[in-house]
């Protein structure tokens, strides 16, 4: 099955600084790639997802790129503000099955 | 619109003990997930239904099993409650289509086996 990969597993940032956070896939077939935001004691929330067929997204200070050939794709933060504080998930789909990376804990620090 | 509605948000058992965990979504989606969530372990998928009548297991679907109810519910049971299911548990939907499509969770269900 799929095996997503994600690191670093915790950041530290100073506010207004870019955050970058790396993810690989073994599953070639995999087609879409979805970022999730948590703050402690919520549910995950989508922040930005790419598929197969393009090789960056952006919306407003964030940003997704992605390389198939490489099987690796990031997400980049860049203003980093106190609220960007929370854990990020990288994702990729293998069939119905979305795998999802450890998690990296990221702390904007004033 | 509510989303996706996870019952009960919290639950203390006892070894052995048996519980059904609900969920509901109300965007007229074709797909549900149930998820675990360990620490330092990310989300695990247990079940789902990739439509109304079909159901299949995920990452990790040992002790547990599921119902999709109608199109709108999709039930997660534990039939005899172990510790190593204390965990929070996660209920997602979205589209279908082949998945490629954003999943929306719902705010989990925090599960103590004692």
């Amino acid at each position: 099955g799929e095996n997503v990969e994600q690191h670093p597993s915790t950041l530290s940032v100073q506010e207004g600084d870019s955050a970058v956070i790396k993810c690989t896939y073994s599953d070639s077939a995999s087609n879409y790639f979805p970022w999730y935001k948590q703050e402690l004691g919520k549910r995950p929330q989508l922040i930005i997802d790419i598929r197969s067929n393009v090789g960056e997204k952006k919306d407003q200070r964030i940003a997704v790129t992605l390389n198939k050939t490489a099987k690796h794709f990031s997400l980049h933060i860049t203003e980093t503000q106190p609220e960007d504080s929370a854990v990020y998930f990288c994702a990729a789909i293998s069939g119905y099955a979305l795998n999802f990376g450890k998690g990296t804990s990221l702390l904007v620090t004033p | 619109n509510a989303g996706v509605t996870q019952t009960p948000k919290f639950q203390v058992l006892k070894t052995g003990q048996s519980m059904t965990l609900q969920c509901a979504q109300d965007m007229n989606h074709n797909s549900m997930y149930w998820y675990r969530q360990d620490p330092g372990m990310g989300l695990r998928l247990i079940y789902y239904s990739a439509s109304e009548g079909t159901t299949d297991k995920g990452e990790v679907p040992n002790g547990y099993n599921v119902s999709r109810l109608n199109k709108r519910e999709f039930s997660l049971r534990l039939e005899s409650a172990a510790p190593s299911q204390t965990s929070v548990y996660f209920c997602a939907s979205n589209g279908g289509g082949g998945s490629n499509q954003p999943q929306h969770f719902g705010d989990g269900t925090r599960l103590s086996i004692l």
